[in-house]
Order: structure tokens, then sequence, then C-alpha cells
């Protein structure tokens, strides 16, 4: 138990879907972080927040939305998306924007069909 | 970006020590080298981490060159449940000051009895 809590742990969509990922900690952090890791690839960052406004946005597609409504919470809408994103997308806390531990969640898998 | 350079995989006996290098050798002088691990399926793991100095915690040891180009995770007593994939990354800032962790492809170490 790492104190980052992700929801729902699998998730299966269509193309034509919409639905969230959400991201909670209890850790008091002030950064929060999306990253993908599709099969047999490295872990890509893909969103930053710190004190809940993006700092870091790595060229991802507008089908990802993320929202931070306030430090403890992060999400991930998703819409329209395609096959080829089917991966577990990692969320990830850390006390501070510059240096320390991040603890990471289990992670979502979501398979889109 | 400082980048890391890590052999793809490494074979361990059960109750040896396993030594990890990593390869850095464009890092800055004030970025952290920090050593992650992922268990199959799982969020990455935080394992320790250390800027000039020797560091050692319950569970590793991190020792890093005077030079600061590379450095090796040691466990001193590799068990089964250590078999993972081991990251060896370093702090990098991105264009807003702000610290991002980018994870490379790692070392699988296979722990056998």
């Amino acid at each position: 138990e790492t104190g980052v809590t992700q929801t729902p742990r699998h998730l299966v969509m269509g193309m034509t879907n919409k639905k969230s990922l959400k991201c909670e900690q209890h850790l008091g952090h002030n950064a929060m972080y999306w990253y993908k890791q599709s099969a047999k690839k490295p872990l890509e960052l893909m969103f930053v927040y710190s004190l809940e406004e993006r700092v870091e946005n790595n060229s991802v597609p507008s089908r990802f939305s993320p929202e931070c409504p306030n430090s403890s919470h992060l999400f991930l809408h998703l819409h329209t998306l395609q096959p080829e994103d089917s991966a577990l997308y990692l969320c990830a806390s850390r006390d501070g924007t510059w240096a320390g531990e991040l603890f990471f969640g289990e992670g979502s898998r979501l398979t889109v069909l | 970006d400082a980048k890391t350079t890590q052999p793809p995989s490494m074979d361990c006996a059960e109750g040896r020590a396993a030594n990890l290098p990593c390869n850095h050798s464009t890092i800055s002088g004030n970025e952290y080298v920090y050593w992650y691990r992922q268990i199959h399926s799982q969020g990455p793991q935080y394992i320790i981490h250390g800027l000039k100095n020797n560091e050692t915690n319950e569970m590793a040891s991190l020792i890093i060159t005077e030079d600061r180009k590379s450095s090796t995770l040691i466990l001193p007593h590799a068990t089964l449940r250590d078999t993972a994939v081991y990251y060896c990354i370093v702090d990098a800032r991105d264009r807003s000051g702000y610290s991002t962790l980018t994870f490379g492809k790692g070392t699988m170490l296979l722990v056998s009895p």
C-alpha cells in the first residue's frame, strides 16, 4: 500500500465511449503525475500537476484530458480512444516538484476495443 | 536530460548479492540518481536515491563513482521476490524548472533458486 489509489483497476471501453480514470493520494503531496506504460515499452510521462496547475504536457493527444480539482485528486478523462491507447496508466505523487520519492499507484489497465 | 544505460537483463542466485550497474556519463552536478523497480503488472516502487555519497537503506545500497558517471545498485541478499525490472533514472528538470523522472527500459533481474 503506497498511499496512492487508482480506480478502476481494469477498464474495457469502445472507441466511442467516454470514461475517466481516478487517482487519489492521502500523503499530503503537492505534485501528481500520469504515466502510460504500453506493452514492452518504457513508462511515458503524460502529465504533471504541481499545486493543482498543469506544468507538463508531453505532446499527449487531446483525446486524453487531465483534471486536478485539488491536491489529493487527479483524473484522466478518456474520449474517442484508439486501440493503440490500450495500456497500463499509472498515477504517481510526490512531495515537492524537484526532488523526492515518487509514490506510484497500482495502475489502471485499459483495453480499447 | 542526462540519459542512462543499463544492461537489458541479469541473473542472480537466491541469497547472493545482486549488483546492477548503470551508466550516466552526461549527468549534471545537481542531478540525483534514482532507482526504482517494477514487479510485473504493478506500479513502480522506489528503492533509493543519491547525489554524490554512497547511500544505504533497508532495501539496498547505492554506490556512486567519484566522477558520478556511473552507479551500482546492490541488493545484498537477493530473494525470489526481488525478480523485477530495475530502473536507473537521473532526475531532470523540464522547461518550467520542474523535476521529471524519465524511465528507460531498465534491467530485468531474474533471481533463481
